[in-house]
């Protein structure tokens, strides 16, 4: 069965500091990789997405992700986050003959300032 | 915030009755996904419904049953109610055919508490 591992239960950060969450798949195929976030007391929101082309892709808020095929991962990072980057966040993967994103168990950044 | 909108916010009920949860999905999107959201989980994905069909479905007992109507707005209807039913649900829609693939835009969720 297909699953998304994210590695970091929950990351606490200094303002300014540099930010990698780790996520890893498993599927064989071809899947489209997202990253969602849900700031407290608001819905999902897509932060990127990750379906062909450059690997190395730029979602909002400077964040950006790195899609490496032979590893099966899709490594969240930014180079400084902000105390408004408290949040939890969630890698999804979708496979092409499918429909649903399968989402790991989520990262909690806390972020002080 | 996106388009998708579910009602209501909060649901306390009892182990062993049924709830409808419902949704209605952003303007232009004729596809919607449930997903259940357990306390410190990610969302796990119940099923999907195109064109009024039942269109993809998970791990999820036969209790989870779901509608789609004409205006593509949705309903999750569970029965006999057990306490680990209790959970954010969660609706997502997109468009389909479209750019393919597409995101799925989530709602604000129903937090469904059972005792």
């Amino acid at each position: 069965a297909q699953s998304v591992s994210q590695h970091n239960h929950h990351v606490i950060l200094s303002e300014a500091a540099s930010l990698e969450l780790g996520c890893n798949y498993s599927y064989g195929g071809t899947v489209n990789l997202f990253w969602y976030v849900q700031y407290p007391g608001q819905h999902l929101q897509l932060l990127l997405k990750y379906f062909s082309g450059d690997p190395l892709v730029k979602g909002i808020k400077g964040f950006e992700a790195e899609f490496i095929k032979s590893k099966f991962s899709f490594n969240l990072r930014k180079p400084s986050v902000q105390w408004s980057d408290t949040a939890e966040y969630f890698c999804a993967a979708q496979t092409q003959a499918g429909t649903a994103l399968i989402f790991g168990k989520g990262t909690t950044l806390s972020v002080s300032s | 915030e996106t388009g998708v909108t579910q009602s209501p916010t909060h649901l306390i009920k009892t182990r062993g009755q049924q709830v409808t949860l419902r949704c209605s999905s952003q303007s232009g999107h004729n596809t919607v996904s449930w997903y259940q959201q357990a306390l410190g989980q990610g969302p796990q994905f119940i099923f999907q419904y195109y064109r009024e069909e039942e269109n993809g479905r998970g791990n999820f007992p036969p209790r989870f049953s779901g509608l789609q109507f004409p205006n593509y707005s949705s309903e999750l209807n569970v029965n006999a109610l057990e306490l680990d039913d209790s959970a954010l649900y969660l609706c997502a829609s997109n468009y389909r055919p479209g750019p393919v693939p597409n995101e799925q835009f989530f709602g604000p969720g129903t937090r469904l508490t059972v005792l």
